[in-house]
């Protein structure tokens, strides 16, 4: 079946260590996302790609870092620089093409607690 | 100003009621556009489409309006299963697609 998976679903963390959230999608798609949601609040996006090799600066990218290497993968690190990185991580992916079938498809989300 | 703004909530309603949300954004080179639901600690997933004619599927009806930068959820004959968070969301194009979220809006349907 086709999806997005992000791995782990819990990860915790010591302060002052980085830390990777992997995304990975069999979907085909171009774009692809990474959102930080707090408790009650809505989604911030950190970084998206929309081709391998290239990626830009959401609106929270300080303390963040992305690679996408192949178009299936977009792991994320939280870096030691992110001074409150406890939060729910999801990943999305999206086509890119003008038109219908557009919406983004949403991994499972990686919830991280600083210990 | 955020790129997309919604209503926060809560919405709290009694079933069978009609409930409508709106969403404003700000980008003009706004491509698409959808609903998205979220449940509790769960990831959103797609409610519907809206497209600039308006559309609707079963109990709830999407509206478009590009002029004012506006888009619309109603739900009708609300259900105890419809409470959640409606999250607004727009493609913006710029070369390719950045996909932003609004904040939500909660929604509680209460027996």
């Amino acid at each position: 079946d086709g999806g997005i998976t992000q791995s782990p679903k819990y990860l915790f963390r010591k302060e002052g260590q980085n830390v990777t959230l992997s995304c990975e999608q069999n979907l085909n798609h171009d774009a692809m996302y990474w959102y930080r949601q707090d408790p009650g609040q809505g989604l911030r996006l950190i970084y998206y790609s929309q081709i391998v090799n290239d990626f830009q600066k959401g609106d929270i990218a300080e303390g963040y870092s992305v690679s996408r290497e192949k178009k299936e993968s977009f792991p994320l690190t939280v870096t030691s620089a992110q001074k409150n990185p406890t939060a729910f991580y999801l990943c999305a992916s999206s086509n890119l093409r003008t038109g219908k079938n557009t919406e983004a498809f949403f991994g499972q989300g990686t919830r991280l607690t600083v210990v | 100003r955020k790129e997309v703004e919604q209503d926060p909530g809560p919405f709290n309603v009694p079933e069978g009621a009609t409930v409508a949300f709106n969403c404003t954004y700000s980008n003009s080179a706004s491509q698409s556009f959808f609903w998205y639901r979220q449940d509790c600690r769960k990831e959103p997933k797609l409610l519907m489409s809206v497209y600039s004619s308006g559309n609707e599927d079963g109990r709830f009806t999407a509206q478009l309006n590009r002029a004012s930068q506006y888009i619309s959820l109603l739900i009708r004959d609300s259900k105890l299963s419809d409470s959640a968070t409606y999250l607004c969301v727009v493609n913006i194009g710029t070369g390719g697609f950045k996909t932003i979220f609004g904040a939500g809006t909660r929604l509680f349907v209460k027996a």
